[in-house]
């Protein structure tokens, strides 16, 4: 099956800074997805992008689906942004989301 | 919509006692899928189904789980009986058929099992 590799796996931020996670894939995909899992458990859903960039307030995200790899970008970092960061595929014709092993982040003042 | 809903939210049972855990997709989606989350093998999909049908169930650990749905609007993920090593976070999560919509997948707030 698809290969999933974040990176990096753990960050510490200082509140303020600006940050960038990556996902590799080994395969072709038509779904990519970004989630945030917060320190209550939930599975926060961030972006759906299987190509091109999209943000969302101090949250983008870039995907290039012909070299298998999207980017997260987090700007002006808040202690709120805590958690762990999962990116997830469905590889092509397939239906099932395989997930990265995630990045763990943390915030602080 | 409320979203995908699950039940209950967290159990403790002892070992051997059978778990029932309980999922409502979204309205209108035509695929569900469980997962189970441990910190040693991260998200795994378990089973999914497809318009009600099972379609994959490679992911299910062993003969003691088992999951049905039947209805567009109800799945359950049985497991009986229940070990210590069962111990997770079981999460269900609904999307679109690809086509229909974007395929994106929407989770529930997972249900917590302790086996003791």
């Amino acid at each position: 099956g698809i290969q999933v590799e974040q990176s990096p796996p753990d960050l510490i931020l200082q509140e303020g800074a600006n940050s960038t996670l990556r996902c590799n894939f080994s395969d072709s995909v038509n779904n990519l997805q970004w989630f945030h899992q917060n320190p209550w458990g939930q599975l926060i859903n961030l972006f759906y992008i299987p190509s091109g960039t999209k943000q969302n307030g101090r949250l983008s995200a870039t995907t290039v689906a012909t070299e298998r790899y999207s980017l997260l970008y987090i700007s002006s970092s808040q202690t709120t942004d805590s958690g762990v960061y999962f990116c997830a595929v469905r590889e092509g014709g397939g239906n099932k989301l395989t997930f990265g092993t995630g990045t763990q982040l943390k915030v602080e003042l | 919509d409320a979203g995908v809903i699950q039940s209950p939210r967290h159990e403790v049972t002892e070992m051997g006692q059978e778990v029932t855990l309980r999922c409502k997709p979204i309205s209108g989606h035509d695929y569900l899928f469980w997962y189970r989350q441990t910190m040693m093998r991260g998200l795994e999909l378990l089973i999914y189904f497809n318009n009600n049908v099972p379609i994959d169930d490679s992911g299910m650990p062993e003969d003691r789980f088992s999951a049905k749905m039947p209805n567009a609007s109800f799945s359950t993920l049985k497991i009986q009986p229940s070990e210590p090593r069962d111990s997770a976070v079981y999460f269900c999560a609904s999307s679109f058929a690809l086509g229909v919509g974007t395929g994106e997948l929407f989770f529930g707030e997972g249900s917590r099992l302790t086996v003791l």
